[in-house]
């Protein structure tokens, strides 16, 4: 059974600019949910979707978004990059909506904001 | 609301010695607990996690947790350290009620095992 795929694993943006980031769950798991990982602030919780609804959200800017499609393959986008955006985000997929399911998290993409 | 304090940033034992770190909690709700290990450049393995069953809790490659209400703890433990087991382990709560599911996590602590 293939994991939490994440692409790209790598990704080198400017200030300003806009990325989008990829999460494949692992087969049948239909929650997706985003995570910010930092020097400074360490995980924190960006948002989760469920069978393509977002049910919860962290405390970011709008400028974070985020998708969920019909095969639960999940994308976040963030617009007008900053610099304190870089970060590796993780993407983590569980069976269900609820935490007693537990979570599978993927590699993460590393994203640098130049 | 949840929270995870995880004390100790950095521990270091010697190979073979016990390993112990710590993580106490707080949750106004029951909580779901959870330790996590990062090795570097990848994302997080989950170890072992509490969810209202067993108190004590036999994760992967030979670590356990104790639930203890009494002392809101949640500390992970292995009899023998292994050089392998170097890494950065995260502490993390989720309430165990209510249709909000995430992940609280500690700032984590990292393992160094010395010969």
């Amino acid at each position: 059974k293939a994991g939490v795929t994440q692409t790209p694993r790598y990704l080198i943006k400017t200030r300003g600019q806009q990325v989008t980031l990829s999460c494949s769950p692992i087969s049948g798991h239909r929650s997706v949910s985003w995570y910010q990982q930092t020097p400074g602030q360490g995980l924190q919780f960006l948002f989760e979707y469920f069978s393509e609804t977002q049910r919860n959200k962290g405390n970011f800017p709008g400028r974070f978004s985020g998708r969920q499609f019909s095969n639960s393959r999940s994308e976040m986008n963030v617009s007008t990059l900053e610099l304190g955006d870089s970060a590796l985000y993780l993407c983590a997929s569980s069976e269900g909506h609820f935490p007693n399911y537990g979570y599978t998290f993927g590699s993460g993409t590393r994203l640098t904001v130049v | 609301a949840q929270s995870v304090t995880q004390l100790g940033s950095h521990v270091s034992v010697s190979e073979g010695a016990l390993v112990l770190l710590r993580c106490n909690y707080s949750s106004s709700v029951p909580p779901y607990l959870f330790w996590y290990v990062q090795y570097p450049n990848q994302g997080l393995q989950l170890l072992l996690k509490y969810t209202s069953a067993a108190t004590l809790v036999k994760g992967i490659n030979g670590f356990e947790a104790e639930f203890k209400k009494s002392e809101t703890s949640f500390h992970l433990t292995k009899p023998s350290a292994h050089m392998s087991d170097a890494a950065e382990y995260f502490c993390a709560v989720s309430a165990s009620t209510g249709t909000a599911s995430k992940l609280t996590f500690g700032t984590g602590t990292r393992l160094q095992v010395t010969l």
